[in-house]
């Protein structure tokens, strides 16, 4: 079965700085990628996700690269805010349910 | 839309105990997770229905716990009897295939079992 890797586990950025998660997938039939966020006390909440027809997808401040090649994909987080401190999941997808990575907990430093 | 809805939010048992979760999908989603996150484990999926049927309950860690989706609108999670080991936060999620398997997550119950 699939199996996600996820790097690092925990990062520390100065407000302002960009941040970068990365996670490998096992399994080449994967076809969705996404990304969650989440919040002390609440539920993980879906940020942006990707499908294997697409290289890149942007949404405002965040972004995610698939390298199907490779099996990684990666989350970029630009001019990072202390709002944006929370831990981060990714999991990968081939039409059952998702496989998540362990989490990165994200620290933007004020 | 008032997105996946779970009761209750905190749940404190004692041992031996019964404990059920509920939830209440998206209307219109048809598949249903229940998840287990610990600071050990991370995020576990427990079991996944579509169309309220189970599909795969390999995730449901002992026969103490057990599901249960009978309509498109609620599901139940129930544990018994409950074990300190249990204590975790239970997370519900769901999605619709005609939405491209976006999965929703609910706010979680967060179990104590003393």
């Amino acid at each position: 079965g699939e199996n996600v890797e996820q790097h690092p586990s925990t990062l520390s950025v100065q407000e302002g700085d960009s941040a970068v998660i990365k996670c490998t997938y096992s399994d080449s039939a994967s076809n969705y990628f996404p990304w969650y966020k989440q919040e002390l006390g609440k539920g993980p909440q879906l940020i942006i996700d990707i499908r294997s027809n697409v290289g890149e997808k942007k949404d405002q401040r965040i972004a995610v690269t698939l390298n199907k090649t490779a099996k990684h994909f990666s989350l970029h987080i630009t001019e990072t805010q202390p709002e944006d401190s929370a831990v981060y999941f990714c999991a990968a997808s081939a039409d059952t349910p998702l496989v998540f990575g362990k989490g990165t907990r994200l620290s933007v430093i004020a | 839309d008032a997105g996946v809805i779970q009761s209750p939010r905190h749940e404190v048992t004692e041992m031996g105990q019964e404990v059920t979760l509920r939830c209440k999908p998206i209307s219109g989603h048809n598949s249903l997770f229940w998840y287990r996150q610990t600071m050990m484990r991370g995020l576990e999926l427990l079991i996944y229905f579509n169309n309220n049927v189970p599909i795969d309950d390999s995730g449901m860690p002992e026969d103490r716990f057990s599901a249960k989706m009978p309509n498109a609108s609620f599901s139940t999670l129930k544990i018994q009897p409950s074990e300190p080991r249990d204590s975790a936060v239970y997370f519900c999620a769901s999605s619709s295939a005609t939405r491209g398997y976006e999965q929703y997550f609910g706010p979680g119950t967060r179990l104590t079992v003393t």
